[in-house]
């Protein structure tokens, strides 16, 4: 199993412009979870989806960011407009099941916000 | 918030030693992990200890639970230079919180 893939590695863009993290869970996962990491903030958890349907989105700092999980294999983490406080490690994380299961966490975006 | 909060924020010692790393939480929960962090990476799970249980091992790694006092604390025995990262406590019910992590240094 090649584990959770996040594209792209690294982004770098300009203040104002469209940003979109990808994410692909690990096969036969059912929760997928984006987390944002920030020496300020820590680890703090965006969004997650169970079978494709965001349950709790609590977290999204603004209305400038998004989740969708079109199927199970594929989502993706919106940020529109970008601003530099966004500049940050964002983190896609899947886990089989809830009750005692372990999150699987990606290498994560490293996005940076000029 | 649920968060857990490790203690200290940072720890250096010599390889060979022990060392522990503690964390609090606030409210209750069905089980409690430790998850390692290398440097420009993502996290890696290392032990997952349920809310009924007080002591768990895997290999050099020692996890204990209290939830009387709401804490739990990792200890890593007979430390290398690879051990060298932060470590980070999560705590799930329904959601996964991670507290502000332990860097450990481990020096040669």
């Amino acid at each position: 199993d090649a584990g959770v893939i996040q594209s792209p590695r690294h982004e770098v863009t300009e203040m104002g412009q469209e940003v979109t993290l990808r994410c692909k869970p690990i096969s036969g996962h059912d929760y997928l979870f984006w987390y944002r990491q920030t020496m300020m903030r820590g680890l703090e958890l965006l969004i997650y989806f169970n079978n494709n349907v965001p349950i709790d989105d609590s977290g999204m700092p603004e209305d400038r960011f998004s989740a969708k999980m079109p199927n199970a294999s594929f989502s993706t983490l919106k940020i529109q407009p970008s601003e530099p406080r966004d500049s940050a490690v964002y983190f896609c994380a899947s886990s089989p099941g809830h009750n005692n299961e372990k999150l699987f966490f990606g290498s994560g975006t490293q996005l940076s916000v000029l | 918030s649920q968060q857990g909060e490790e203690d200290p924020q940072a720890l250096s010692i010599q390889e060979g030693e022990n060392a522990t790393m503690n964390c609090s939480y606030k409210t209750s929960i069905n089980n409690l992990q430790w998850y390692r962090q290398n440097s420009g990476r993502g996290l890696v799970h290392l032990i997952l200890i349920r809310s009924n249980e007080r002591e768990k091992h895997s290999g050099r790694l020692r996890v204990t639970l209290d939830t009387s006092k709401k804490s739990s604390s990792l200890l890593i025995t007979a430390s290398r230079a690879a051990d060298t990262a932060s470590y980070f406590c999560a705590t799930e019910a329904y959601k996964f919180y991670f507290g502000s992590g332990t860097k450990l240094n481990v020096k040669p």
